[in-house]
């Protein structure tokens, strides 16, 4: 089983759609829960994190992390063209020398105008 | 913000030559940077992490001595890929952040394309 399962896509929905991104984990040393965007042959832009569990709200988007179930989520509201993109998630475990990320594979979403 | 410039965005080099590819970190210093490989359609893979003034710490698998890391300045690492080959093409993505002790503040660079024939 790999650390971080995410669902490849690709998904399309219609402008406006609400748009749930998920990933699972099962390593329960992560603490740290982060949403990157990825557009075609650019690097990844960090959209929010989370530490530990519980809801994040930026604009339209808004970030839920369940330790117990070892499951994050990633809704856009009011989707728009503009947020078409793969959409990272990515982990990390707490402590010194934890800096690095372990990333899902991606989920490619397209908006359809 | 931080910003993490990525050069060159994109290579063609032919079998057997080597190339470097340089992270720069323009507005903050990076004591730590990572290096990051992409396959299509795949996950961001850590090859190395580099650590200024210091030795690269390299990944399971990764190949310290095709995969040259320099961290000579806080602010500069380079990756160069030694005698590359075909299965060698890929995106290599480096990051930094400017905050110590933090796991989240992490900006990327845009990446490099590189393609060997």
């Amino acid at each position: 089983q790999k650390e971080v399962e995410q669902d490849p896509g690709p998904l399309s929905v219609p402008e406006g759609a609400i748009v749930s991104l998920n990933c699972t984990y099962s390593n329960s040393a992560f603490q740290y829960f982060m949403w990157y965007r990825q557009y075609s042959r650019k690097g990844p832009e960090l959209l929010m994190y989370t530490y530990s569990s519980g809801n994040k709200e930026d604009g339209r988007f808004t970030a839920q992390v369940d330790k117990s179930s070892k499951y994050i989520s990633l809704f856009i509201r009011d989707s728009q063209p503009s947020d078409s993109a793969t959409y990272l998630c990515a982990m990390s475990a707490s402590g010194a020398g934890s800096y690095q990320l372990t990333f899902g594979k991606g989920t490619k979403l397209s908006v359809i105008p | 913000g931080a910003v993490v410039s990525q050069h060159p965005s994109w290579v063609i080099c032919k079998s057997g030559t080597s190339v470097k590819i340089e992270c720069r970190s323009l507005d903050f210093q990076a004591t730590t940077m990572f290096w990051y490989r992409q396959f299509p359609k795949q996950s961001l893979m850590l090859m190395a992490t580099s650590n200024e003034g210091s030795k690269a710490t390299y990944e399971q698998g990764v190949e310290k001595d095709k995969f040259l890391i320099n961290h000579a300045s806080l602010t500069l690492s380079t990756l160069t890929v030694t005698s590359a080959h075909p299965e060698d093409s890929s995106f290599y993505i480096c990051s930094a952040s400017p905050y110590r002790g933090r796991d989240y503040g992490y900006t990327f660079g845009s990446g490099t394309r590189l393609t060997v024939v």
